[in-house]
Parts: structure tokens; sequence; C-alpha cells
């Protein structure tokens, strides 16, 4: 069993939607969790970081963290076709030297 | 400020040959890291720096892969020799502070290998 699992996708939507992103973890000590962009050809680049359990937005991006069920999400809101990338999950701990755990990625198609 | 740095962008060699990777990270990071991103998979960490000593290369393969950072600020990266399921993209990443567990990691755009 993989310690991060996400969807692969593709998963493909209409502008406009709201999207459902996922993942599920299975190291309890896990306490930082993010979510990283990546298009086409590019490095990935940091969207959004949480901290523990809870909640947090940023314009049309909301990150959610679940530790009791070990899952955590990201929508994002009116979708636009410039949000067509990969999305991964990765999350580390206190102690862990910063050393990123990540899930294989969930690529997002937004079409017109 | 200027990103993460990496060369060459593609290479193509015949397995069993050998080929270096080349970061410059952000100015004034500690921190340097090389990961492995398999096509349809998540990077995974082969090795990281803190200045110029090593943290953590438990997932380096050490048969064939080394890794340097002279002078606690520029790395390579090398296999010697190549084989087929080396075909990746390497990526090379910097962050500012290590060990909080906060410390935002900053990603070049990668080094695309074909092992033919």
């Amino acid at each position: 069993q993989k310690e991060v699992e996400q969807d692969p996708g593709p998963l493909s939507v209409p502008e406009g939607a709201i999207v459902s992103l996922n993942c599920t973890y299975s190291n309890s000590a896990f306490q930082y969790f993010m979510w990283y962009r990546q298009y086409s050809r590019k490095g990935p680049e940091l969207l959004m970081y949480t901290y523990s359990s809870g909640n947090k937005e940023d314009g049309r991006f909301t990150a959610q963290v679940d530790k009791s069920s070990k899952y955590i999400s990201l929508f994002i809101r009116d979708s636009q076709p410039s949000d067509s990338a990969t999305y991964l999950c990765a999350m580390t701990f206190t102690g862990g030297g910063n050393k990123l755990t990540f899930g294989t990625g969930t690529q997002l198609k937004v079409e017109l | 400020e200027a990103g993460v740095a990496q060369s060459p962008r593609y290479k193509i060699i015949e397995k069993r040959q050998s080929v270096a990777f080349w970061c410059n990270p952000i100015s004034g990071h500690a921190t340097l890291y090389w990961y492995q991103q398999i096509l349809g998979q998540g990077p995974k960490l082969l090795i990281q720096f803190q200045n110029n000593g090593v943290v953590d290369d438990s997932q380096l393969p050490k048969d064939r892969f080394s890794a340097e950072r002279l002078k606690g600020v520029d790395s390579t990266l090398k296999i010697q020799p190549a084989k087929l399921e080396d075909s990746a993209v390497y990526l090379c990443a910097s962050s500012f502070t290590p060990g909080q567990g906060t410390d935002t990691q900053y990603f070049g755009p990668g080094t695309r290998l074909t092992v033919l």
C-alpha cells in the first residue's frame, strides 16, 4: 500500500465547474499538507499549504484536511482553462526534515 | 527573484552510458533536493542536501547514482551506467530553512532523461 493515494484521472470538466481533487494517506504522523500544481513540462509549484485539520481558502481554491479520516481535498471554484494541469498532493511531518511524500497526481483538463 | 535553474532540459542517451545533470538553487537557499519523477507518478526524493552535507539519501540507488553539492551552492547528479528504468524527469528543488515542515520547496523545470 502506498503511503499517499491519489486518483490519477484524467478528469475533464467544463469551464466554470467546481472541481474536487482528493488524496488519502496511511501515515498518521503527517501534519503538513500541500497541493502543488504542475503544468506540462514544468516543475511543480506550491498552490496551497495546510497545517493539521481544517480548511484554508485562497481565492478560487479551498484546501480541506480531515486527519481523522486521513483524507485531504482541494476544491477549485469557477474552474478556468488555465487550471488545466496535474495536481499533486504532498505531505510531511515535524521532524521529517521537510521530506515530502507525494501522491501520483491527478490530471485535470478544463474545457471551454 | 530568479528561480531554480536546471540544465540540460532534455537528454537522450543509450543504456550503460553516463549522464550528469546540473542545478543552481535560489540564492540563499540552504537546502537542495533532487527528485525523480517517472511518467504518471509523483516526484520521489533521491537526495537532500543542507549546505554541502547530505541529510537524506536513503532512496538514492548508490550503485549507479551519485550527487554532490560543492561549496553548498550548485549541485550535480550523475547516473553511471544508465538503465532503461532511469527514464524520468529529474527535478531539483531548493528551500530556505530545513526541518520545519513548513519550508516551501521551489522546483526547477526539470531535466527529461530518455534512456534507449
